[in-house]
């Protein structure tokens, strides 16, 4: 059974970089089948994909972040990140990192969140 | 890109069906046969309810059951069970290597 599990701070202050990783157990991180994804939830509201990335290291993002996020993968740690610059407010919410098979579309496992809160 | 239409909010009594609808356009949900449905209990990660339009995972009941017509797809719920209140977003692929997520609808058993 595949496992995801985040970790990074809660707390990030205005105008600086948020931080998650994200390792994964239980599965291959190195498959050519997966794509590893970021996913968020600002309190309250709906899903909101930021991005994905393939082990060989492509990468596709939300444009409305505007070269903001970045995505990077360690497949020697079994880990993948997520680095969101410039935070503001608006950038407080739950995370979630995901594995995407299959087709596009097909988000099938999920870690379990986490909560970025972006204050003074 | 912006966001799928659903319908805020969704409700049926035990035993009902129901149907939650994600309209898009043409570039993403009429585009393309990847659409994906989720099921989001309060303080839980999302569940993979439905993918590729009408695949169903294993472990997920036969009640539930995706359509696609034109850029409209559909989530039914034949049958409702208390348990299935829940919050239900749909996604879409919309080229290039993007998703979007629909805005999410409130499902109520009465």
């Amino acid at each position: 059974q595949v496992q995801l599990q985040q970790s990074g701070p809660g707390l990030v202050k205005p105008s600086q970089t948020l931080s998650l990783d994200c390792s994964v157990s239980g599965g291959s991180i190195n498959s050519g089948d997966y794509y590893w994804s970021w996913i968020r939830q600002h309190p309250g509201k709906g899903l909101e994909w930021i991005g994905y990335i393939h082990h060989s290291g492509s990468t596709y993002y939300n444009p409305s972040l505007k070269s903001r996020a970045t995505i990077s993968i360690d497949t020697s740690k079994k880990q993948f990140s997520l680095k969101v610059t410039s935070v503001t407010a608006a950038d407080t919410a739950v995370y979630y990192c995901a594995r995407n098979s299959g087709g596009y579309d097909t988000i099938d496992y999920w870690g379990r969140g986490a909560l970025v809160t972006v204050s003074p | 890109q912006s966001a799928l239409t659903q319908p805020p909010s969704a409700s049926g009594s035990p035993g009902q069906p129901v149907t939650i609808s994600c309209t898009g356009t043409s570039s993403d949900v009429g585009g393309y046969d990847y659409v994906s449905w989720y099921q989001q209990h309060p303080g839980k990660a999302p569940r993979l309810m439905i993918y590729e339009v009408i695949k169903r995972p294993s472990g997920v009941p036969d009640r539930f059951s995706g359509s696609k017509s034109g850029i409209t797809a559909s989530l039914t719920v034949s049958g409702l069970q208390a348990e299935d209140e829940a919050d239900y977003y749909c996604c879409s692929y919309a080229g290039s290597g993007n998703l979007v997520f629909g805005g999410g609808t409130r499902l109520t058993v009465l």
